[in-house]
């Protein structure tokens, strides 16, 4: 079984409508991030959580809010999606045991049309 | 501050050449510096890292980087490419003063021809 799980997958939805992604994990960090990727721009950080009461904003957090229920639970959630909102999204963990490498999953392919 | 540039979006190489993928960092501290691959749909992966231990890292897939203080580069080579190399490259930075959370580069698509 992945060790990062993301539901769901893809998603087209419309503009206005709300939107949560969620993520799920079993590797047992406190470290949970979610990100964006557009093509060409590489991946860019939306939120990101030391444990369950840290909550932080990244570079792009504006549109998003995120909610850690769990150490193994992380939600980003789109209050009003926009189609500029269209991207792939990706939810990752880390350790400072494993020198803070990024443990990704599969991405949620979210479109708003 | 930390920031990665990656130089070419793509790169194009036979099957059986060299691979070279570069990139560039810029921290005021030693930092941590990652490869990452992502095959197409699919999640990125980690292909090495550097931690401050050999400047020399080898990873999967026989694929090896070199830091270079000096230069503040940390380029991604392979003596020769194969079919399934190909895929999105991405070089990562991260800072303690940052918490070690990653400053990613924009990417690198490798292209092999046969």
């Amino acid at each position: 079984d992945a060790d990062v799980t993301q539901t769901p997958r893809n998603r087209i939805t419309k503009t206005g409508k709300r939107i949560m992604l969620e993520c799920s994990q079993t590797k047992g960090h406190d470290r949970m991030y979610w990100y964006r990727q557009d093509p060409g721009l590489g991946l860019r950080l939306i939120y990101y959580s030391f444990d369950v009461k840290d909550i932080n904003k990244g570079e792009i957090s504006d549109g998003y809010s995120v909610s850690r229920q769990a150490q193994a639970k992380f939600s980003l959630s789109l209050e009003s999606a926009i189609p500029n909102q269209t991207a792939l999204y990706f939810c990752a963990t880390s350790d400072p045991g494993t020198g803070h490498e990024q443990f990704f999953g599969p991405g949620t392919r979210l479109t708003v049309l | 501050a930390q920031s990665v540039t990656q130089l070419g979006s793509h790169v194009s190489v036979s099957e059986g050449a060299l691979v070279l993928l570069r990139c560039n960092y810029s921290s005021s501290v030693p930092p941590y510096l990652f490869w990452y691959v992502q095959y197409p749909n699919q999640g990125l992966q980690l292909l090495l890292k550097y931690t401050s231990a050999a400047t020399l890292v080898k990873g999967i897939n026989g694929f090896e980087a070199e830091f270079k203080k000096s230069e503040t580069s940390f380029h991604l080579t392979k003596p020769s490419a194969h079919m399934s190399d190909a895929a999105e490259y991405f070089c990562a930075v991260a800072l303690g003063g940052g918490s070690y959370i990653p400053t990613f580069g924009r990417g690198t698509s490798l292209i092999v021809h046969p």
